[in-house]
């Protein structure tokens, strides 16, 4: 089954305690992206990839990084946690023939 | 800027109506634009593609239509049902933009009562 993986799902953590979301997709797509989403404020894009080694800021990059050393994996690093990173984060790869654009089932991150 | 409008925000309606979401955009280069479905806390479930060169699509009860020299797409849903509820996304992708971001409209958020 085609599918994007995101772990964990639901995650607590303290200020400062560095952690990782992965993601991880089976459809072999080349661009893969993470959204945050927020109340009021919609689905905004932190980083994407359009390819492995080649990876770019979206519209709120600041306090995250990302790596692209596998086609398949994107994962999202937040070195230090800080409570206004507390959101619904989303992997998200692309098709590169038909621009669809497929969601993996989210990670809820809760920065005390 | 790019910027995505869905009107109505939020949609009360009873079971078996026929409705119509709407969904405005700024600069009409786009190369196609996805309709997404998302339950409260869930992820996004793709509904219907439209490429730039199609007026419409269709999946079941749903069908979508484009017209992009308006800045223009709307989501039909027929004979609605209370499982229908959900909050509905559009995000159109620019050809200049192609390896960047969709840009994603805030949603209508529909309830559908029984």
């Amino acid at each position: 089954e085609a599918q994007v993986t995101q772990n964990p799902r639901y995650l607590i953590t303290v200020t400062g305690k560095k952690l990782t979301v992965t993601c991880s997709q089976n459809m072999n797509h080349e661009y893969m992206s993470w959204y945050r989403q927020d109340p009021g404020l919609g689905l905004r894009q932190i980083y994407y990839s359009m390819n492995v080694e080649v990876t770019d800021k979206g519209d709120v990059p600041e306090g995250y990084k990302v790596s692209r050393k596998e086609k398949r994996n994107f994962p999202l690093i937040l070195e230090s946690p800080s409570p206004n990173q507390t959101s619904l984060y989303f992997c998200a790869s692309k098709d590169g023939y038909t621009g669809e654009l497929f969601f993996g089932e989210g990670s809820r991150l809760t920065v005390l | 800027k790019q910027e995505v409008t869905q009107i109505p925000a939020a949609l009360s309606v009873p079971e078996g109506e026929n409705l119509v979401l709407n969904c405005s955009f700024t600069d009409s280069a786009i190369y196609n634009l996805q309709w997404f479905r998302q339950d409260p806390g869930k992820g996004l479930t793709s509904l219907l593609l439209i490429q730039s060169s199609q007026r419409e699509q269709t999946s079941g009860r749903l069908n979508a239509s484009l017209d992009k020299s308006s800045g223009r797409s709307t989501l039909y849903i027929a004979a609605s049902q209370p499982g229908d509820s959900a909050t509905y996304l559009c995000a159109p992708n620019w050809i200049y933009q192609a390896g960047t971001a969709l840009i994603f409209g805030k949603g209508t958020t529909l309830s559908v009562s029984s």
